[in-house]
């Protein structure tokens, strides 16, 4: 069954605008972690922004910000003021705790939506 | 500031082949982790390592094996390729447990592979 769920394969933006990517996630864990990755051409993966489940506030890293809503199981991220360089694949990952609880291990990806920011 | 390195970049089997891709990461990582990367299937986990001595299942185990030789070093070895297996391969690492829970994957470059 999947896990983490991107459910728009293909996004486009104008430069300078705003956009805001979804994902949702499956679990009966009360304690885990959220990331998004960026990919862009170069194939290089690159870690945009992390949420920890157990914190309420929402993650910021400067342009880059998520709604978590933790009940919903849902973890966005907005993109504002939208840059050429933004233009790549973006993917949401879950990290789970293993048996026990006591560490964690797998973590899985969504299927990715691939962002083209438009000049 | 190696990182994790990946071989071979490319590779080309014929059906029923054998290989191995080689992974090694310079950054006292605890995990690592084997993933496959196909369009419009984002990237899939097939065998994680949590820690030196563990590896564990993921999505997509089937047709693989892998071997953690050493904290440093998580090979992952294609004993019959089949063109199914076609795809681009990334191994990546992070600190894992003791070290640290929320520690994002720090990524190899990957390795294209073709079976025919």
């Amino acid at each position: 069954a999947q896990t983490v769920t991107q459910s728009q394969p293909e996004m486009s933006v104008q430069e300078a605008e705003t956009v805001t990517l979804s994902c949702t996630y499956d679990t009966s864990e009360s304690n885990y972690y959220l990331f998004w990755y960026k990919q862009p051409p170069s194939r290089q993966m690159i870690l945009v922004i992390r949420q920890e489940a157990y914190k309420q506030q929402n993650a910021t890293e400067n342009r880059f910000s998520v709604n978590f809503q933790k009940a919903a199981k849902s973890f966005s991220l907005k993109i504002s003021d939208s840059q050429l360089g933004d233009t790549a694949m973006y993917f949401c990952a879950f990290l789970e705790p293993n048996a026990g609880g006591t560490s964690y291990g797998k973590l899985t990806f969504g299927q990715g939506t691939i962002l083209t920011v438009h000049p | 500031n190696a990182g994790v390195t990946q071989t071979p970049k490319f590779q080309v089997l014929k059906t029923g082949q054998s290989m191995t891709l080689q992974c090694a990461q310079d950054m006292n990582h605890n995990s690592m982790y084997w993933y496959r990367q196909d369009p419009g299937m984002g990237l899939r986990l097939i065998y994680y390592s949590a820690s030196e001595g563990t590896t564990d299942k993921g999505e997509v185990p089937n047709g693989y094996n892998v071997s953690r030789l050493n904290k440093r070093e998580f090979s992952l070895r294609l004993e019959s390729a089949a063109p199914s297996q076609t795809s681009v391969y990334f191994c990546a690492s992070r600190k894992g447990p003791g070290q640290g829970d929320n520690s994002p994957l720090h990524f190899g470059n990957g390795t294209r592979l073709t079976v025919t």
